[in-house]
């Protein structure tokens, strides 16, 4: 497998632009995890899904931001409309939560740096 | 509010020398975990934690998983260049949503 392959790796858009981040997960992972990363608040949970259905949203800054799963090959996260605060990176992560916690790992895209001007 | 608060943020120190890094939680998690991450580059996994009290050791890092599960700390033993970059903890609950502190950034200059 590939591994987690996000698109676009470099976003640079204007304020009060739509934008679009997309994810592939690993195939059979059952988990999709959204993250933002910046340098004042550290690697943050936006959303997660589990089997394509969103299961918490806490961490979805405003309703600026959606995510949507329509399949399990296939995840974005939309930003409309973007604002310069939201310039961040922004990680796809994929995991199989079992029974088995020792083997439990989130495998991470490269993720996309996002530049709103 | 951090779930897992991770001390200190920032950690410089020559090679040869060794070095801790802590995470402490206010909730009990079913594992807890440890990532390193690299510059431009998504967080890898280094070591799982599961039982209170648990030590693990890879090559020359060893981790603790406090008796509570509340908290865990990295050393690293005559750490070398190659350790460079920003240590992360995470911790799954039992519903499998996965949350990360802030990190540790540490250098290691020859």
């Amino acid at each position: 497998d590939a591994g987690v392959i996000q698109s676009p790796r470099h976003e640079v858009t204007e304020m009060g632009q739509e934008v679009t981040l997309r994810c592939k997960p690993i195939s059979g992972h059952d988990y999709l995890f959204w993250y933002r990363q910046t340098m004042m608040r550290g690697l943050e949970l936006l959303i997660y899904f589990n089997n394509n259905v969103p299961i918490d949203d806490s961490g979805m800054p405003e309703d600026r931001f959606s995510a949507k799963m329509p399949n399990a090959s296939f995840s974005t996260l939309k930003i409309q409309p973007s604002e310069p605060r939201d310039s961040a990176v922004y990680f796809c992560a994929s995991s199989k939560f079992g029974t088995d916690i020792m083997n439990t790992e989130a495998f991470f895209g490269q993720g996309t740096r996002l530049t709103v001007v | 509010t951090q779930l897992l608060e991770q001390s200190p943020q920032f950690l410089s120190i020559q090679e040869g020398e060794n070095l801790t890094v802590y995470c402490n939680s206010s909730s009990v998690f079913s594992s807890l975990q440890w990532y390193r991450q690299e510059p431009g580059e998504g967080p890898v996994l280094l070591v799982t934690v599961v039982t209170g009290g648990e030590v693990k050791k890879l090559k020359r890092l060893t981790f603790q998983f406090g008796d509570a599960r509340k908290d865990s700390s990295l050393h690293i033993t005559a750490a070398q260049p190659g350790d460079t970059g920003l240590y992360l903890c995470a911790g799954f609950d039992s519903w499998g949503k996965l949350q990360f502190g802030a990190g540790t950034q540490v250098v290691v200059t020859p």
